[in-house]
């Protein structure tokens, strides 16, 4: 089974922070995204990458940033996190050719910034 | 602007009922995916079936089908014989191109489902 983990379920911070989410997956997959989930909003595209070192902005890529080192791991970064970026954070994984194949997701973070 | 829609924030249905979540897209594009996921209270995406844009025959994974009409741009997921453990929120996305843009999902506003005993 394809496993994609977050580094934490729950994280409290404070205005202007900086803060690193974390998401490894496990099954060599090219693509990763992140995606913040809002009531009634659903779930919009933060950032996206298909490649190591490669980036590419989703629809909300305001006040964030990602970092893509190693094939497994993609980071997302909130570089002054303000209140309004409280929400549920969820990252997820996909083959690069496989046009079946569903997104894997993890467990999501509820961050929220006080 | 490719999009999809919900238009049910919350249902309720009867245990062993059936029930069908609806779900209109929009796009220009003629390859394109559909999919349904499920995420119950703990938060986790649950990939639930998939649907191809050429696919001719709707597509099935035991008590979920997917009600495909592609010429009215819906794709209705129906849950057969719910279960208490179907109470979640589902959330219809659409793909775009095979492999586009490293195959981005769309999602719509999703649709909180309540099965009552």
């Amino acid at each position: 089974d394809v496993k994609v983990t977050q580094s934490s379920r729950y994280l409290v911070k404070r205005t202007g922070e900086k803060v690193f989410l974390e998401c490894v997956q496990d099954m060599d997959h090219e693509n990763m995204f992140w995606y913040r989930q809002d009531p009634g909003l659903g779930l919009r595209l933060i950032y996206f990458s298909y490649d190591v070192k490669m980036k590419e902005k989703g629809d909300i890529p305001e006040g964030y940033s990602v970092s893509r080192e190693k094939k497994e791991r993609f980071s997302l970064i909130l570089e002054s996190a303000s209140t309004n970026q409280t929400s549920m954070y969820l990252c997820a994984s996909s083959p690069l050719d496989r046009a079946k194949q569903p997104q894997h997701f993890g467990d999501g973070t509820r961050l929220s910034i006080l | 602007a490719q999009k999809i829609t919900q238009t049910q924030p919350g249902m309720f249905v009867q245990e062993k009922e059936a029930v069908t979540l609806d779900c209109t897209y929009d796009t220009s594009d003629q390859s394109y995916g559909l999919f349904w996921y499920k995420q119950p209270s703990s938060g986790e995406m649950i990939f639930l079936i998939y649907q191809g844009s050429y696919d001719e025959q709707n597509a099935t994974e035991g008590r979920y089908s997917l009600n495909f009409q592609k010429a009215r741009k819906s794709a209705n997921l129906v849950i057969s014989a719910s279960q208490l453990g179907d109470s979640a929120m589902y959330f219809c996305a659409m793909r775009e191109g095979l492999l586009l843009q490293g195959g981005k999902l769309i999602f719509g506003q999703g649709t909180e489902l309540s099965v009552k005993p």
